[in-house]
C-alpha cells in the first residue's frame, strides 16, 4: 500500500540553525500538507501546496519558514534560523485530489529537536 | 472559540466491550468533512473514518463507526469489541468547505485494559 514517507526521523540542531525535512508524498497524490505537533498538544496545520505554490497556510508559517517541491517526488520544508519553541514533531500529509473533503494520508513524521 | 473540542483527555474500556470518545464541532460552513485519526505511542497519525456534512447515514469503519448528530454538531467516535492495541490517542478533526487545513482537537487517550 502507498504511503508517505518523511526523513530524518528525528534531527537534532542547534538554535540558529537551518533545517530542512523532507516528504514524499504518495505518487499520484496532487495537494501535500505540513503540519506540527509540539509535545503533548494538538496537531496545528501550517501550510498547504498544490500546482507548485503554496495554496494556504497559517499565521505559525512566518518568513522564517519556507516549502518546496524541488523535484518530481520530494517536498521540503525549510526553518531558516531554528527557534527552540520549533522543536515538535513535523508532520507531511498528501491528499489525492480537489475535493475539498479528502482524507489526507500522514507520514510517519520527523521529531525535530533544536538545542 | 474552539472549532473542534474533546471534553475528554482519557477514557479507560476494558477489552471487548464497546467505547464512545466524544467530539463537538463550530463552524458556519455548510459544507464540512469531519475525520478521526488514531496516534499510537510510535507517534504516526492513521486514518480512522470520515463523515461528511452532507453525508445522510453514519460513516462506519469496520469496529468504527461515528455517531454523527449534525443539529447537536457532534461527530463521537466508536470503537466496538475494543483491542489492547486500540490504545492510543485519538484525535477529532474538521475541514471546512473552502480550506486545505483540518482543524484538530486536543485529543483523547484511549487505555484498553485486560
Amino acid at each position: 500500500e502507498p504511503e508517505v514517507t518523511q526523513t530524518p526521523s528525528h534531527q537534532v540542531t542547534q538554535m540558529g540553525q537551518e533545517v530542512i525535512l523532507r516528504c514524499v508524498p504518495i505518487s499520484n497524490h496532487l495537494y501535500f500538507y505540513w503540519y506540527r505537533q509540539i509535545l503533548g498538544q494538538k496537531v496545528e496545520f501550517l501550510v498547504s501546496f498544490y500546482n507548485n505554490e503554496i495554496s494556504e497556510k497559517s499565521e505559525i508559517f512566518d518568513d522564517q519558514f519556507s516549502v518546496e517541491r524541488p523535484d518530481g517526488s520530494n517536498f521540503t520544508l525549510k526553518i531558516r534560523s531554528t527557534k527552540l519553541e520549533d522543536s515538535a514533531m513535523y508532520f507531511c500529509a498528501s491528499s489525492v485530489n480537489l475535493v475539498r473533503v479528502d482524507e489526507q494520508f500522514f507520514g510517519p513524521g520527523t521529531r525535530l529537536t533544536v538545542l | 472559540a474552539q472549532k473542534i473540542t474533546q471534553t475528554q483527555p482519557g477514557m479507560f474500556v476494558q477489552e471487548k466491550e464497546a467505547v464512545t470518545l466524544d467530539c463537538t464541532y463550530d463552524t458556519s460552513d455548510p459544507s464540512y468533512g469531519l475525520f478521526w485519526y488514531k496516534q499510537p505511542s510510535s507517534g504516526e497519525m492513521i486514518f480512522l473514518i470520515y463523515q461528511g456534512s452532507y453525508d445522510q447515514q453514519n460513516a462506519t469503519e469496520g469496529r468504527y463507526s461515528l455517531n454523527f448528530q449534525k443539529a447537536r454538531k457532534s461527530a463521537n467516535l466508536v470503537i466496538s469489541a475494543s483491542q489492547l492495541g486500540d490504545s492510543a490517542m485519538y484525535f477529532c478533526a474538521m475541514r471546512e468547505g473552502n480550506t486545505d487545513k483540518l482543524i484538530f482537537g486536543t485529543g483523547t487517550r484511549l487505555q484498553v485494559f485486560p
